[in-house]
């Protein structure tokens, strides 16, 4: 089954203790990316990734690092938590095709609350 | 600069009532858009989507119609059912950067 999976689902956390959330697609997609979702605010990119080794930031970047070892795997890292990173989170892939038209398929949210 | 306004909610429906959530988009380059469904504790789903001006997508009867001289890509179903009490965002795609609306929450009661 085509899926992206992000591990942990739900996550309670203290400010300034390193956390990693993990995704992995089976998908063979080229293109990541990492969303957060806020009341009021919708989903707003903090980093993508078009390949192995090739990551850029997003809207939201602030607080956060990525890697892309593997183009199955696209981690993110927030190296130091702060209560203003409490959010639901969610990991996307999608194909890399031109013209923009492919969707974006995502993976089940990781709700992350630093305390 | 790159945006993405969708019409705020909650909406709450009759079943079989019209349903419209419009969603307009700031017109950067040829962007595709999209509307994406999300249910409770789910991630988004792709609902429909268009790739170019005219395009209409359609989906569980749910249709949008990409509109370049209003820069408006508006949700639209005839007839809603409970089933459809969900979370629908709009959404555009400009290169590699996607952008989403803030959400509009649906509930539809029977």
């Amino acid at each position: 089954e085509a899926q992206v999976t992000q591990n942990p689902r739900y996550l309670i956390t203290v400010t300034g203790k390193k956390l990693t959330v993990t995704c992995s697609q089976n998908m063979n997609h080229e293109y990541m990316s990492w969303y957060r979702q806020d009341p009021g605010l919708g989903l707003r990119q903090i980093y993508y990734s078009m390949n192995v080794e090739v990551t850029d930031k997003g809207d939201v970047p602030e607080g956060y690092k990525v890697s892309r070892k593997e183009k199955r795997n696209f981690p993110l890292i927030l190296e130091s938590p702060s209560p203003n990173q409490t959010s639901l989170y969610f990991c996307a892939s999608r194909i890399l095709q031109g013209a923009g038209t492919g969707e974006l398929f995502f993976g089940e949210g990781s709700r992350l609350t630093v305390l | 600069g790159n945006s993405v306004t969708q019409m705020e909610g909650p909406v709450t429906l009759s079943e079989e009532a019209f349903l419209t959530i419009n969603c307009t988009y700031t017109a950067t380059g040829y962007p595709s858009l999209f509307w994406y469904v999300q249910y409770p504790g789910e991630g988004l789903q792709l609902l429909l989507k268009a790739t170019k001006a005219d395009d209409k997508g359609s989906n569980k009867g749910f249709e949008a119609t990409y509109r370049k001289e209003t820069t408006s890509f508006h949700l639209e179903k005839g007839s809603v059912q409970v089933s459809d009490s969900a979370v629908y965002f709009c959404s555009k795609n400009t290169g590699n950067q996607f952008y989403f609306g803030t959400g509009t929450s649906l509930t539809v009661i029977p």
